[in-house]
């Protein structure tokens, strides 16, 4: 069972815009303002696309967006494209552990 | 560019043993923190350890600690992973990491990520 909860599956068609959310708790996405959000393509490897809540990594493009509410993180995803078809993960910096925690991923379908 | 590139996995039997290596190009190495991932076949991510630039700290995820042993060869530009003991549950693609920032006592933020390399651990 992963630390941070998120749906396992979520699904838009182009063009649209499609939230992911993950929800931790008050040790880890509730207290601190790092949660960061990774995507990884079958067979990939896992890429940064938001870190601190809201930042975005040289070269990420502006359609990727992060927010926080209390223990809830979400990563919106806006013009949906097919490259966008992929496994998003969430992660937070925690008390609990010395290491970030992660999300269980969503899977991202773009109809 | 930031590059990433994992050696060393493989089929180990129960209670073996395996090091994983990592080479990495692009930036200066000694300044950054970097990691080791794993991912379970058909699973999540599991960050397992981590070890700052000076490798004056090093980080395990409690599932690992006392088990893997993470090191790092400044003049090499490579980080290894240890792995001892090694159990069923290990399986799993390793990925190697740029970590973003690892303070006194803890890390976060995964900049850049090799392609893995896969340990299976079967009888």
């Amino acid at each position: 069972q992963s630390a941070l909860t998120q749906p396992a599956s979520v699904s838009g068609s182009p063009g649209q815009s499609i939230t992911i959310s993950c929800t931790g708790t008050s040790t880890d996405v509730g207290r601190y303002n790092y949660v960061s959000w990774y995507q990884q393509h079958p067979g990939g490897a896992p890429k940064l696309i938001i870190y601190d809540v809201t930042n975005r990594p040289s070269g990420i493009s502006n359609r990727f967006s992060g927010s926080k509410s209390g223990n809830r993180a979400s990563l919106t995803i806006s013009g949906l494209q097919a490259e966008d078809e992929a496994d998003y993960y969430c992660s937070s910096y925690t008390s609990s552990t010395p290491l970030e925690v992660f999300g269980g991923g969503t899977k991202l379908t773009v109809l | 560019e930031v590059q990433l590139l994992e050696s060393g996995g493989g089929l180990v039997q129960p209670g073996g043993s395996l090091r994983l290596s990592c080479g990495a190009s692009g930036f200066i190495f000694s300044d950054y923190a970097m990691g080791w991932v794993r991912q379970a076949p058909g699973k999540g991510l599991e960050w397992v350890s981590a070890i700052r630039g000076s490798a004056d700290k090093t980080f395990y995820a409690d599932s690992v600690k006392g088990r893997f042993t993470i090191s790092r060869d400044n003049s090499k530009n490579t980080v290894y992973l240890q792995m001892d003991s090694l159990r069923v549950e290990d399986t799993a693609v390793y990925y190697c990491a740029k970590v973003g920032y690892c303070g006194g006592g803890s890390c976060r933020r995964l900049e850049y990520w090799g392609q893995g390399t896969l340990v299976t651990v079967s009888s």
